[in-house]
């Protein structure tokens, strides 16, 4: 089985801090990307990695980076954490022909 | 560029009942398509996908979806629904040689009731 872990299931931080999301997957699978989901609006795509040190910006960029080092791991940064950033944020992972694999989530609070 | 339309945001239907959830989408090139569902305070797993061929696709726990591609439409179907059906259901779609982007719905709230 694809396994897709994330690093926290609730996270809170304040206004202003730095914040590092981690997703780590099992399957060796090229591509990974980053969501954010919130209520009315479904998925919307922040960034996506189809390579190790490659990224493409999805459709919500702003106030967001990534870092992919190695293959099994991509990560989200927030470089300074705003209240707009409140959010449940989905990892996932493919390897090939779109099939998704999605990992638990994690929802964060900017307070 | 592609888009998705779930016609409904939320849909309340008895148990046993058949339920359809519908979903249209916008292309100007060959799709693929998908069905995933989230169960509450969980990541979203594939249900179903149309890739190519027969356009009845039959997916887990008794779901089955249609491609229609003069309507561009691809509704999810399950002939007896239980309440462990309850969850969030997201069309989404992908251009065949393109991105390995999807594009996926607003969602439908489904909620079985006894």
């Amino acid at each position: 089985d694809v396994k897709v872990t994330q690093s926290s299931r609730y996270l809170v931080k304040r206004t202003g801090e730095k914040v590092f999301l981690e997703c780590v997957q099992d399957m060796d699978h090229e591509n990974m990307f980053w969501y954010r989901q919130d209520p009315g609006l479904g998925l919307r795509l922040i960034y996506f990695s189809y390579d190790v040190k490659m990224k493409e910006k999805g459709d919500i960029p702003e106030g967001y980076s990534v870092s992919r080092e190695k293959k099994e791991r991509f990560s989200l940064i927030l470089e300074s954490a705003s209240t707009n950033q409140t959010s449940m944020y989905l990892c996932a992972s493919s390897l090939a022909r779109y099939e998704q694999y999605f990992g638990p989530g994690t929802r964060l609070t900017v307070t | 560029a592609q888009s998705v339309t779930q016609l409904d945001s939320q849909v309340p239907v008895f148990e046993e009942a058949p339920v359809e959830l519908r979903c249209n989408y916008s292309s100007s090139v060959s799709v693929y398509l998908f069905w995933y569902v989230q169960y509450p305070n969980q990541g979203l797993q594939l249900l179903l996908k149309y890739l190519s061929g027969s356009t009845l696709v039959k997916g887990i726990n008794g779901f089955e979806a249609e491609f229609n591609k003069s309507q561009t439409s691809f509704h999810l179907r399950k002939p007896s629904v239980h309440i462990s059906d309850t969850a969030e259901y997201f069309c989404a779609v992908g251009s065949q040689g393109g991105s390995e982007k999807l594009v996926f719905g607003k969602g439908t709230k489904l909620t079985v009731n006894p």
